[in-house]
This record gives C-alpha cells, sequence and structure tokens, in this order.
C-alpha cells in the first residue's frame, strides 16, 4: 500500500496558545489538500482543504498555508482548546490519481489546560 | 443513521482464518474508500470504488486482501488466511462524487490476529 510514517511526531502547546502543524508533501503534481483531526477510537474529521491554485485559506480558528515551492503545508490552530488535543493528518491528491487521497504521518497535538 | 457505518467494531480472529469486514457508505455517496492504520501510525490508502468505474486497487498490500462493493451501496473488504501484521483498524470513508474529497469516515473496525 501507499506508504505511511513512522511513530507520530507531537507537539504540545499551552491552552490558547497557537498550534502550527507542519507536513511535507512529495508530490509535485498533487492539486489538493485536505487537513483531518483524528480523535482516540474515532475515524478522521474533515477540518480545511486548500487547491494548489491558492497559497492561503482560512476557516474557523483554522488557516492553512500552502508552499508549492518547497512542497510543504502547515495548519494553524488559533487559540488552541482542550477539546483541539488529536492527531492531525494532511492528504494529498496527485493530479490524475483519480480521486485519491494519500495521507500523510499524522502529528499528536497535546493541549495542557 | 447518517453517517458511515463499519461492522464489527472489534474483530479478534486467529492466524490464518479469514475475516470480512463491512462498510455502510452515507446514501447516495458514490465513491468509497479503504484504509489501513497500524498502531500509532498514519492511514494507508488500500482501495478506492468511484461509482461503476473499475476499482483503484493499487493498495491492496498482497492477493489476501480483496474488496467488493454492491452498487453504490455496502461493501466488504475480506483478508484471507490473516496474518498478526494484519492486525491494524480498518477505516472505510465515503464522499459525494468524483473529486469531492471531503472523506466522511466511519469509526473503523479493530482488528486483532492472535
Amino acid at each position: 500500500g501507499e506508504s505511511v510514517g513512522l511513530h507520530l511526531p507531537t507537539l504540545s502547546v499551552q491552552e490558547g496558545d497557537n498550534s502550527i502543524i507542519n507536513c511535507a508533501y512529495s508530490n509535485s503534481a498533487s492539486d489538493y489538500f485536505i487537513w483531518y483531526k483524528q480523535e482516540s477510537g474515532k475515524g478522521p474529521q474533515f477540518i480545511i482543504d486548500i487547491r494548489s491554485n491558492m497559497d492561503k485559506r482560512q476557516g474557523q480558528r483554522v488557516t492553512v498555508l500552502l508552499n508549492k515551492t518547497v512542497k510543504h503545508l502547515s495548519l494553524q490552530i488559533a487559540a488552541t482548546q482542550p477539546g483541539d488535543s488529536a492527531v492531525y493528518f494532511c492528504a494529498e491528491r496527485g493530479h490524475n490519481q483519480g480521486g485519491k487521497l494519500i495521507f500523510g504521518q499524522g502529528t499528536e497535538l497535546s493541549v495542557k489546560p | 443513521g447518517a453517517g458511515v457505518s463499519q461492522s464489527p467494531s472489534n474483530k479478534v480472529t486467529e492466524k490464518g482464518k479469514d475475516v470480512e469486514l463491512r462498510c455502510d457508505p452515507i446514501s447516495g455517496h458514490t465513491a468509497l474508500y479503504w484504509y489501513r492504520q497500524r498502531l500509532g501510525q498514519g492511514l494507508e490508502f488500500l482501495i478506492y470504488f468511484q461509482g461503476n468505474s473499475a476499482p483503484d486497487k493499487s493498495g491492496l498490500p498482497s492477493d489476501r486482501f480483496s474488496a467488493e462493493r454492491t452498487g453504490e451501496s455496502v461493501s466488504t473488504l475480506t483478508i484471507q488466511r490473516t496474518q498478526q501484521e494484519d492486525s491494524a483498524v480498518y477505516l472505510c470513508a465515503s464522499s459525494p462524487n468524483r473529486g469531492n474529497e471531503k472523506l466522511f469516515f466511519g469509526s473503523g473496525t479493530q482488528l486483532s490476529v492472535l
């Protein structure tokens, strides 16, 4: 199957601080990117997406930044709350790959009260 | 319910046995995906169904793995002659149509092979 990473990197932040979760992607032909949040024991949930013709998109408390030059994607969470504690995955869709989403390794976010 | 439903939620089996995992997608969703998630790791693509098109099976790790989908409804993932390395959570997701990658995931089936 498509590759997944090793054990998850972790990010620990204080409640109220901003969080930045990073993701490097490999396929320069990818034209669509998406972030998911996965809480323990649950399936991933959609957070925000961005197409390759954009470099920034904002949602409620979240912002996704796309840097195609260095193939880097980031998710910024403003005023992080304990309920944001979860594993965050980025995913990419390669151009002409028929809609298949390939997920990155994931980052575990831990919010300290 | 309105979400993606997977059954069973947990499955314990002995090495060498066959297992079937079921996914009921959201009604009307034409795209259906299976992913595997090993403990503490990311999501590994297995197979993708889109409408009546031939499925993308490029992620299936071996010929012990197969999946079927009946029309645009239920899908079954079958693992034959299970091995201990098959132990993982198997996640199913659906989306409304091709080109819409906002996947809706089920809670997964936790498979444990003893």
